[in-house]
């Protein structure tokens, strides 16, 4: 069974720029989870996207912002890209909003802004 | 808001040998699970071992296991018999047992280096 993919493994975008990262969960799996992993930082929490709506979001500005698709893949936008963006940016899936379920996660899109 | 805290940025270990992380936490939550997550360079986080609140026991897989010591809000991982293969970030995390809003969202510390040295 493939796990969470995540695509492009790396990207670099000029400031200004708009990125856009990809994480396709594990078949099953409804919920999708985004963290940003700054260097030296612990994972912060971005978004989560359960049966194509976001259900919660972190401290992070509009221009971070994302969808759902019906097959429970999902796309993290960011927009007007800053040179603090640049960070690991992690997927994870789990298979509802079910409390006991685990999250598992992908090996992440290293986004550098120059 | 809960908080997850890692004072030990890096700790070093003999192979073979016993090491401790350091986890503390802070809640006003009854009812959570913890975690530790471990990230080699392939940079996919792996989980080790989870935590259920409301049981006393200390969990355990294999060479790991914790020390869960709730009233104190303290979660530490000792990992027995020390492997090359262990060498990596290790992160412990919270996640409110509470369905209202945050799913599976799960709050980190700041990770702990491990290396593991021959």
């Amino acid at each position: 069974e493939a796990g969470v993919t995540q695509s492009p493994t790396h990207l670099i975008k000029t400031r200004g720029q708009q990125a856009t990262l990809r994480c396709s969960p594990i078949s099953g799996h409804t919920s999708v989870y985004w963290y940003q992993q700054a260097l030296g930082l612990g994972l912060q929490f971005l978004l989560w996207y359960d049966e194509g709506e976001e259900r919660n979001r972190g401290n992070f500005p509009p221009r971070f912002s994302g969808r759902q698709f019906p097959n429970y893949s999902s796309e993290l936008n960011v927009n007007a890209l800053e040179l603090e963006d640049s960070a690991l940016y992690l997927c994870a899936s789990s298979l509802n909003r079910g409390l006991g379920t685990e999250a598992f996660f992908g090996q992440g899109t290293r986004l550098t802004v120059v | 808001a809960q908080t997850v805290t890692q004072s030990q940025p890096e700790m070093s270990v003999q192979e073979a040998e016993t090491v401790t992380l350091s986890c503390t936490y802070d809640t006003s939550e009854s009812d959570y699970y913890l975690f530790w997550y471990k990230q080699p360079p392939s940079r996919q986080m792996i989980l080790v071992i989870r935590q259920e609140a409301y049981k006393q026991q200390n969990a355990t897989e294999n060479r790991f296991s914790v020390n869960f010591q709730k009233a104190a809000k303290s979660f530490s991982l000792k990992i027995s018999d020390s492997q090359l293969g262990d060498a990596a970030m290790y992160f412990c995390a919270y996640r409110s047992a509470m369905l209202t809003g945050g799913g599976n969202k799960l709050t980190f510390g700041t990770g702990t280096q491990l290396k593991v040295e021959l």
